[in-house]
């Protein structure tokens, strides 16, 4: 067990609806991260954040948006959303912001947009 | 932008097998970790490796970092089914770019 929680485990919407994907890190951890893991791109980094502020922002879509709260816990928005959305969703967390840190990873949230 | 790419995509093997997979990039990383994920689990860290040329071994896993810092690979001996999963490495260039992930040697290890 990594320590990282992730909701929901499945998420199944139609096209053009919006989701909301929720982690709480590793106790003790400031950092969360955000990817996307699909077959064919492999896991691809959406955006960081540490202590409550963005960190740092990778291949995250403008329909995408994401926040830490005061108690570390991040939400991970995704709207209009499209097929091609549909992919495993991971957040993981670190002790400290370095973007080279170990990351522990939750069990995901796999969503499928019909 | 940096690159990892792994080989073989696919490896499966019998029980009690020696194999190797690899990690290759044009790009050097500051350090490069190994992870491991199993169906409807996220990635777990196997280990971290920082300077050229280190090799680290964790049980029948053998690590090492290539002197040019551009490279790993990752030995396992005498294979287990256990060790069955999808293997990735990622890479960072320096505390302020994003770990880079490969897409991963998926291992089938058949009793």
């Amino acid at each position: 067990d990594s320590g990282v929680t992730q909701t929901p485990k499945h998420l199944i919407t139609a096209t053009g609806q919006r989701v909301t994907l929720r982690c709480s890190p590793r106790s003790g951890d400031l950092s969360v991260y955000w990817y996307q893991q699909s077959l064919d791109q492999g896991l691809q980094f959406l955006i960081q954040y540490y202590n409550g502020e963005e960190r740092a922002k990778g291949n995250i879509l403008e329909r995408f948006s994401a926040q830490q709260f005061p108690d570390l816990h991040s939400e991970l928005n995704l709207s209009s959303l499209e097929l091609g959305d549909s992919a495993l969703y991971f957040c993981a967390s670190s002790v400290t912001q370095g973007l080279g840190s170990p990351l522990h990873f939750g069990n995901g949230t796999r969503l499928t947009v019909t | 932008t940096q690159l990892l790419e792994q080989s073989p995509q696919f490896l499966s093997i019998q029980e009690g097998e020696n194999l190797t997979v690899y990690c290759n990039s044009s790009s050097v990383f500051s350090s490069l970790q190994w992870y491991r994920q199993e169906p409807g689990e996220g990635p777990v860290l196997l280990v971290t490796v920082v300077t050229g040329g280190e090799v680290k071994k964790l049980k029948r896993l053998t690590f090492q970092f290539g002197d040019a810092r551009k490279d790993s690979s990752l030995h396992i001996t005498a294979a287990q089914p256990g060790d069955t999963g999808l293997y990735l490495c990622a890479g960072s260039d320096s505390g302020n770019t994003p770990l880079v992930f490969g897409k991963g040697t998926r291992l089938s290890v058949i009793a």
